[in-house]
């Protein structure tokens, strides 16, 4: 069965720490997508990042950075110098590659970050 | 370009009426998805199009729900005698691409905050 689990409810930061956001995956497919997402206050979901299982290359973009591992089954998500504007609920998801389930994304019960001024 | 729109932003109803919510997703977005969520808690998942076929309706809660497409453009979400736990934000996504795509990130409407009284 596919899961994604997000084990950090909430986090909270002083502004300029780093913060690494958790995600550990399930799946039995062999092929399969990994995605974060931000949720601001203001509520609409933000695509960051897709990873493909078949590409493990770790990704950095500007002060987000991604970890995935296969081995561990983890895609955890670090934000380098934490900023105000960086305060977001962040949900991790997983999409399989069964063909009459689309893209359809399972997502974690995600991570809300406080970044404290 | 334009985003995913949805409509209309906020309803709220009486327990027992019908109630209809649009999406308009992404021009040339083949794929159509509609997630919800409660408040507080991640995102489930309702119902997937593939142009105007459902491959997966595996997600909607109950026979009350229903959905339809129209071509590869507007969706209608609708949730016939509403129940007080039908009381959700109800997200719709878009993507390039579905099941046999890498281009399946998907992009999200600012959602309807449905509210049963």
């Amino acid at each position: 069965a596919q899961k994604v689990t997000q084990a950090q409810t909430e986090i909270s930061v002083v502004e300029k720490e780093d913060v690494t956001l958790d995600c550990v995956y399930e799946t039995r497919d062999t092929t399969y997508y990994l995605f974060w997402y931000k949720q601001p206050p203001s509520g609409e979901l933000v695509f960051l990042i897709r990873r493909n299982s078949f590409d493990e290359q770790n990704e950095i973009s500007g002060r987000y950075s991604w970890n995935f591992q296969k081995s561990t089954s983890s895609f955890n998500f670090t934000i380098t110098a934490s900023q105000v504007v960086d305060s977001a609920v962040y949900f991790c998801a997983l999409s399989e590659s069964d063909y009459n389930q689309g893209g359809k994304l399972i997502f974690g019960q995600g991570t809300e970050l406080s970044v404290k001024p | 370009g334009a985003g995913v729109s949805q409509s209309p932003s906020n309803k709220v109803t009486e327990k027992g009426k019908d109630v209809e919510l649009r999406c308009d997703p992404i021009s040339g977005h083949t794929a159509l998805y509609w997630y919800r969520q409660r408040l507080g808690q991640g995102l489930e998942f309702l119902i997937y199009f593939q142009g105007n076929s459902a491959p997966d309706k595996s997600g909607l809660p109950s026979d009350r729900f229903s959905a339809e497409r129209t071509g590869e453009s507007v969706s209608t979400l609708t949730i016939q005698r509403t129940q007080q736990e039908d009381s959700a934000v109800y997200l719709c996504a878009s993507s390039l691409g579905g099941a046999e795509s890498y281009d399946r990130e998907q992009y999200f409407g600012p959602g309807t905050r449905l509210t049963v009284t």
